[in-house]
């Protein structure tokens, strides 16, 4: 079945630490994206790609990095740089940009802990 | 900057109800909106997705409307089932930096 794994889905790390955080696309989308879900608010926008080798920053780029060398793939790092990073991660595709009428698909979320 | 207002918060309802889920959106130059679930401890399902030139989109029990104009759009769910039960988010696209905006949700119950 075509879909977008995150990986892995609960994660713990302490104060000070970068974690990289997978997700895997087998839809052939062209556009990823990466949000972060904190309760009471709405998803807000890290990062997104809509070519291999392209990205931009989203609204809360801070203390975030990405990176997109493979068309399927596209990990987000978690730096000690960012203040409050304890959240829900999700990932997201399309077939072509938002502008294009195309459906977001989502994977199923890490839930990253920092103590 | 868009703001997604989603009204009621949260909603119990019985089985077999049919119900309307309000979205609300403060810049009404949008190309797209799209409603989405999300069941506990899990990503977003695209449920329906509504073209700017579009005034309803239908699937299977599922009704979106979009009125552009005054910044509008509902979910109606006929024949409520527990299976329903689930936070349903909206999100307008208004074509800046390839983002959608989402609200914050309508947490659905459907009790037997």
């Amino acid at each position: 079945d075509g879909g977008i794994t995150q990986s892995p889905k609960y994660l713990f790390r302490k104060e000070g630490q970068n974690v990289t955080l997978s997700c895997e696309q087998n839809l052939n989308h062209d556009a990823m994206y990466w949000y972060r879900q904190d309760p009471g608010q709405g998803l807000r926008l890290i990062y997104y790609s809509q070519i291999v080798n392209d990205f931009q920053k989203g609204d809360i780029a801070e203390g975030y990095s990405v990176s997109r060398e493979k068309k399927e793939s596209f990990p987000l790092t978690v730096t000690s740089a960012q203040k409050n990073p304890t959240a829900f991660y999700l990932c997201a595709s399309s077939a072509a940009g938002v502008t294009y009428n195309s459906p977001l698909h989502f994977g199923n979320g890490t839930r990253l802990t920092v103590t | 900057k868009q703001e997604v207002t989603q009204i009621p918060a949260a909603l119990s309802v019985p089985e077999g109800e049919n119900l309307v889920l309000n979205c609300s959106f403060t810049d009404s130059a949008i190309y797209n909106l799209q409603w989405f679930r999300q069941d506990p401890g899990k990503g977003l399902t695209s449920l329906l997705l509504i073209q700017s030139s579009q005034r309803e989109q239908t699937s299977g029990r599922l009704n979106a409307s979009l009125d552009k104009s005054s910044g509008r759009s509902t979910l109606y769910i006929a024949a409520s089932q527990p299976g329903d039960s689930a936070t349903y988010l909206c999100a307008p696209y208004t074509g800046t930096a390839s983002k959608l905006t989402f609200g914050t949700g309508t947490r659905l119950q459907v009790t037997l």
